[in-house]
């Protein structure tokens, strides 16, 4: 099937800093990323779609300044986590939209578990 | 209001048996599922999924049942086994896939040797 990479798996950041997590298409373009975000032992819940060459949507409470989204080309999607505190640690993760044959349509990275200090 | 609920948060089957975990949805526009296994620290990887002109999907030791009268689906995975061992997530979309995904809480499947 189709891989997506997110990349880093793990960061540990001092409150303050701003941490970017890249999601990347390696086989197959992507018009539309995800960026979803699960703390311990709840739902993934998706913050923002991510859209190729334009603004990314967010869902309602989710700070779009914190949480700066860009999608430069088909294949990459970065989330930039700015002026991160504590209460920001959590696990972060990416889809990708696949818009060619067979039942799955979404591939997940492997996630980004963010720690901040 | 959640859309998609798996009212079970964790269930616990012995190894070689059937594990059954259970979805219901309230949109009736929902017409794609699919069920999601995740490890801690990992990203969900795809199971199976079922679009709503089928009741029954099958893939190996894993299928997938719905139910559109009742709003309900199910994944049975058959014989259990202990690598089985991870949150299962099921998601429903309507018409257009990605940003119409909604996700299920989850629930922890433990199968126990």
């Amino acid at each position: 099937g189709a891989v997506v990479s997110q990349h880093p798996s793990w960061v540990i950041c001092k409150s303050g800093t701003s941490v970017k997590i890249e999601c990347r298409s390696l086989d197959f373009q992507a018009t539309t990323m995800f960026w979803y975000r699960q703390f311990p032992k709840q739902s993934l819940m998706l913050m923002a779609t991510s859209n190729e060459g334009s603004k990314a949507t967010y869902e309602q409470g989710v700070e779009k300044d914190k949480f700066l989204i860009n999608h430069a080309s088909l294949t990459l999607s970065t989330l930039t986590v700015t002026s991160a505190h504590p209460e920001d640690s959590s696990f972060y993760i990416c889809s990708a939209e696949y818009m060619g044959q067979g039942n799955e349509k979404l591939f997940f990275g492997s996630g980004t578990q963010l720690s901040v200090l | 209001d959640q859309q998609v609920k798996q009212n079970s948060p964790s269930l616990s089957v012995q190894e070689g048996r059937i594990s059954i975990l259970n979805c219901d949805y309230t949109n009736s526009m929902f017409d794609y599922f699919l069920w999601y296994k995740k490890y801690p620290a990992e990203g969900p990887t795809f199971l199976i999924s079922i679009s709503s002109i089928k009741d029954k999907n099958e893939d190996g030791r894993f299928t997938v049942f719905l139910n559109k009268s009742a709003k309900h689906l199910s994944l049975h995975i058959v014989p259990s086994q202990p690598g089985d061992s991870a949150v299962y997530f099921c998601a429903a979309s309507a018409g257009n896939y990605g940003q119409n995904f909604v996700f299920g809480p989850g629930t922890r499947l433990s199968v126990l040797p």
